[in-house]
């Protein structure tokens, strides 16, 4: 999974609270992804970060924010979680913008 | 809106034929078009990908074809074996340090022995 480690891996949380995601890696790449999948809508992508303190919105943004301080992390944050926001959560990186290497993925669940 | 369609969702084929999953783009801009291949529990690995200057690339028993002119591109799997049984999903972007990568919606396919 080329250095890519997400936690939590699974995570059950209530409605209206704030849960945060988090996606580390030692490959140094510089591109860094959040998508999300669902049965019927594939990976669509949440947010994406091509440096430091750079990142920039994907198709399916709302409800979600996202940091990256440092290189090797990048942190999405559900900022008031909805049933809707169930999903599986995936962490990719790219030493360049055409590469994705995924993580293990996360499972979330809002009950 | 979705910039990269793919078909068919699910697909079953007997062990030994040809497994074809289609996909058509819309962004002309487009210049990479990557095949990843996911296993249950697992994050999505790239198969195999190809560029539009190339009408056809093949790595053992994985083809893809690619039709610049309809914007159509597809994956081929020969000789499927049960082992193929995964989630693929077509892909497309751009050489350009801001593009992204937009994955299609994915084609569940199994192999029966």
């Amino acid at each position: 999974d080329a250095g890519i480690t997400q936690s939590p891996r699974h995570k059950v949380t209530e409605t209206g609270t704030p849960v945060t995601l988090r996606c580390h890696q030692t490959e140094n790449h510089r591109y860094m992804y959040w998508y999300r999948q669902d049965p019927g809508h594939g990976l669509r992508l949440i947010h994406y970060s091509y440096g430091v303190k750079d990142t920039d919105k994907g198709e399916v943004s709302d409800g979600y924010s996202v940091s990256r301080s440092k290189t090797e992390d990048f942190l999405l944050t559900l900022e008031s979680a909805t049933s809707s926001q169930t999903s599986v959560y995936f962490c990719a990186t790219g030493l360049i913008n055409t590469e994705a290497f995924f993580g293990q993925g996360t499972r979330l669940t809002v009950v | 809106q979705q910039q990269v369609k793919q078909s068919p969702q699910s697909l079953i084929v007997q062990k030994g034929g040809i497994s074809i999953i289609n996909c058509a783009y819309e962004n002309t801009a487009f210049d990479y078009f990557p095949w990843y291949q996911q296993f249950p529990g697992k994050g999505p690995a790239l198969l195999i990908a190809i560029r539009p200057d190339v009408s056809e690339k093949k790595e053992g028993r994985f083809t893809i074809s690619f039709n610049k002119s309809a914007k159509q591109f597809s994956l081929h799997i020969m000789d499927s074996q049960p082992g193929d049984s995964a989630t693929y999903f077509c892909a497309a972007t751009r050489y350009s340090s801001a593009s992204k990568i937009i994955f299609g919606s994915g084609t569940r396919l199994s192999i029966r022995p």
